[in-house]
């Protein structure tokens, strides 16, 4: 994987429904994982930070769990709710070349329906 | 107040004209982007700084030229602008270029007629 990956692109959920989605990234030179929430009209704004294989984080409904080793990330919505409509968007961070750039997935759009 | 601010939200101008944004943050963060939103809504670095210092600097034309008077700002100035240039641009800031996730203005839409 030479890009940070992100599955599906879009996703339609009732609500109550739990789901997930997938994001896949270059496992060299790994640094850090984000994940960021995207509502429409506003910007992203950060749900977790994780740096440790086998990191789980928690937020609420919504979770995220981390492979280094093989270069994924999974983020789950627990109960998902109209509220929960938004872009979630990964990226990864890379220490390759000392600048620590950080680059983002294309997204998943999730549309929860009431 | 808010933590990321850029100015102006929204920017029509003509092909040929030279135009600015500018960004602010109030937070004490040393590292500070900017980042464009293409047309299929993918978010792609275009330069950072820290502490004033130019250390991401992707290819973008020459004709995009970003500037930090201080730590808290960082401003874009684009010279000679192109229908291409249309897009949202984000400003961003973290802790420190390592350290910490990104905290984003609210976007700087620019249409070029």
């Amino acid at each position: 994987i030479l890009n940070v990956e992100q599955s599906p692109q879009s996703l339609h959920v009732q609500e109550g429904d739990s789901t997930n989605f997938t994001c896949s990234f270059p496992s060299s030179n790994f640094y850090a994982l984000h994940w960021y929430r995207w509502e429409t009209a506003k910007s992203p704004e950060a749900l977790f930070v994780m740096t440790l294989n086998g990191d789980e984080k928690k937020k609420g409904r919504i979770s995220a769990t981390l492979n280094t080793k093989e270069g994924y990330s999974y983020l789950y919505i627990k109960g998902s709710q109209p509220e929960d409509s938004a872009t979630y968007l990964c990226a990864q961070q890379n220490s390759g070349g000392s600048n620590y750039k950080l680059t983002f997935g294309k997204g998943t759009l999730l549309t929860v329906n009431p | 107040d808010t933590a990321v601010s850029q100015t102006p939200k929204y920017l029509v101008t003509q092909m040929g004209n030279d135009k600015s944004i500018k960004c602010e943050q109030n937070l004490g963060h040393d590292t500070m982007y900017w980042y464009k939103q293409d047309s299929k809504k993918f978010l792609k670095i275009m330069f950072s700084y820290n502490n004033k210092e130019l250390i991401i600097n992707e290819t973008v034309p020459n004709r995009f030229s970003p500037k930090s008077p201080d730590k808290a700002h960082l401003n874009l100035h684009i010279n000679s602008l192109e229908l291409g240039d249309s897009a949202v641009y984000f400003c961003a800031s973290s802790l420190t270029r390592l350290y910490g996730e990104l905290f984003f203005g609210e976007g700087s839409r620019l249409t070029v007629l």
